[in-house]
């Protein structure tokens, strides 16, 4: 079945550096990635949205300059926190899809900022 | 009115029963529907995956889907204490590519007691 590695699964830093997340998809080739976060007891919020070789699209309220998003081939998608801080403390989860093949997701990043 | 509704629970119950969860929706494009299943701090896991109305059975696991009355459901036979979890129903109006989106209900926190 389709498989979706995300990496790494949790990660502490200091406050105002920049952490990188990966997703990939390891046994398909994904057309479309998505981005979600996650509060405790919250439901997943989309983030954004992110193809191949284009720029991602921006949920509202989302700050595109504060989290950077890469999708350099369709097997792999980054998410970049940059000057993270205590607020942006969260669970980030990745998705891939495919037409017709439904959304895999990722086994999420806690990142914690300190 | 939010476009999925689920109850958040807790919903508690003994080995063995029968586990009904359930969402209702407002938007009317949606057309696939999908239940996930969510550990603690991992990312989600698809139950099932279907499209428009009608029932849909796996194993233990049942969906259905009523378009007319914008309700889902996902009912669990014979529970067991490793169903204890999670369960988050999504929908979106296409099945793949760029343009689609997945709306997430809030959850449900499910324990199965032994």
């Amino acid at each position: 079945g389709a498989v979706v590695s995300q990496h790494p699964s949790w990660v502490i830093c200091k406050s105002g550096t920049s952490v990188k997340i990966e997703c990939r998809s390891l046994d398909f080739q994904a057309t479309t990635m998505f981005w979600y976060r996650q509060f405790p007891k919250q439901s997943l919020m989309l983030m954004a949205t992110s193809n191949e070789g284009s720029k991602a699209t921006y949920e509202q309220g989302v700050e595109k300059d504060k989290f950077l998003i890469n999708h350099a081939s369709l097997t792999l998608s980054t998410l970049t926190v940059t000057s993270a801080h205590p607020e942006d403390s969260s669970f980030y989860i990745c998705s891939a899809t495919r037409a017709n093949y439904g959304y895999t997701f990722g086994s999420g990043t806690r990142l914690t900022v300190v | 009115q939010k476009e999925v509704e689920q109850d958040p629970g807790p919903l508690s119950v003994p080995e063995g029963a029968i586990v009904s969860l359930n969402c209702t929706y407002s938007n009317s494009a949606f057309q696939y529907f999908m239940w996930y299943r969510q550990y603690s701090r991992k990312g989600p896991e698809l139950l099932m995956y279907t499209y428009s109305s009608g029932n849909k059975e796996d194993g233990r696991f049942t969906a259905q889907v009523d378009k007319s009355s914008k309700y889902i459901s996902l009912f669990i036979r014979d529970s067991q204490p490793s169903d204890s979890a999670t369960y988050l129903c999504a929908m979106s109006a296409a099945s793949g590519g760029s343009n689609y989106k997945l709306t997430f209900g809030k959850g449900t926190l499910l324990t199965v007691n032994p």
